[in-house]
């Protein structure tokens, strides 16, 4: 069975610095990386996926997510942080199977600095 | 296009009580997830619906939740009796049907507290 870990609960920057946040995974087979963030009252919202193709993939809001096959990763990173970014981010795997379902991380709560 | 809706957003009940949650899929998706997040842990899946059927509910905690879809539009998810540990929030997602790579999208959620 997949799953996914998201190794900080929290992770906190300064304005205009990088971030990175991170997520490793453990699947049979070819895995389906997704990448959803959750502002507060607002339900989750995609931001980027790996299906296949060139290991860096860019997504919305200027995040962007490396796949690394050796070291089962698929961390999230921004090379400059806004305030709004601030939220909680959700790393997810799915694999081909019978039933599509989807294995969330815990969760990061990202919170940015001014 | 409007997105997946649920309803209600927020719920409040006492043990013992029943709760039906509603979820609206984006208008054409076959697909219907229910998950749940219980506070400060993962999403965890629930079931998945294939128009009105039951693809897999592999992760409905036990027989006090029931699912519905009939029609293949929207879906219910009922908790009768609530248990203190049913809180959480409960969040639907869709899909259109095609291959595992499709993203799903994501309701609000449902806020559940059960007192």
């Amino acid at each position: 069975a997949q799953s996914v870990a998201q190794p900080e609960d929290q992770v906190n920057v300064a304005e205009g610095n990088p971030l990175t946040v991170k997520c490793t995974y453990s699947v049979s087979g070819n895995p389906y990386l997704f990448w959803y963030v959750q502002y507060p009252n607002r339900g989750l919202q995609f931001l980027l996926k790996y299906i296949t193709g060139d290991n860096l993939v860019k997504g919305s809001y200027g995040f962007e997510a490396e796949f690394n096959k050796s070291q089962t990763s698929f961390h999230l990173k921004k090379p400059s942080a806004l305030v709004s970014d601030s939220a909680l981010y959700f790393c997810a795997v799915r694999a081909l199977g019978n039933n599509n379902d989807m294995r969330f991380g815990a969760g990061t709560r990202l919170t940015v600095k001014p | 296009e409007a997105g997946v809706t649920q309803f209600p957003s927020h719920s409040v009940i006492e043990k013992g009580q029943t709760v039906t949650l509603r979820c609206d899929p984006i208008s054409g998706h076959d697909n219907l997830y229910w998950y749940r997040r219980v506070m400060g842990k993962e999403i965890k899946f629930l079931l998945h619906f294939v128009k009105e059927s039951k693809q897999d509910e592999s992760g409905m905690p036990n027989n006090r939740f029931l699912a519905e879809r009939t029609g293949g539009t929207y879906s219910t998810l009922k908790v009768q009796p609530a248990e203190l540990e049913d809180s959480g929030v409960y969040f639907c997602a869709s899909s259109p049907l095609g291959g595992t790579t499709d993203t799903q999208y994501f309701g609000p959620g449902t806020r559940l507290t059960v007192l």
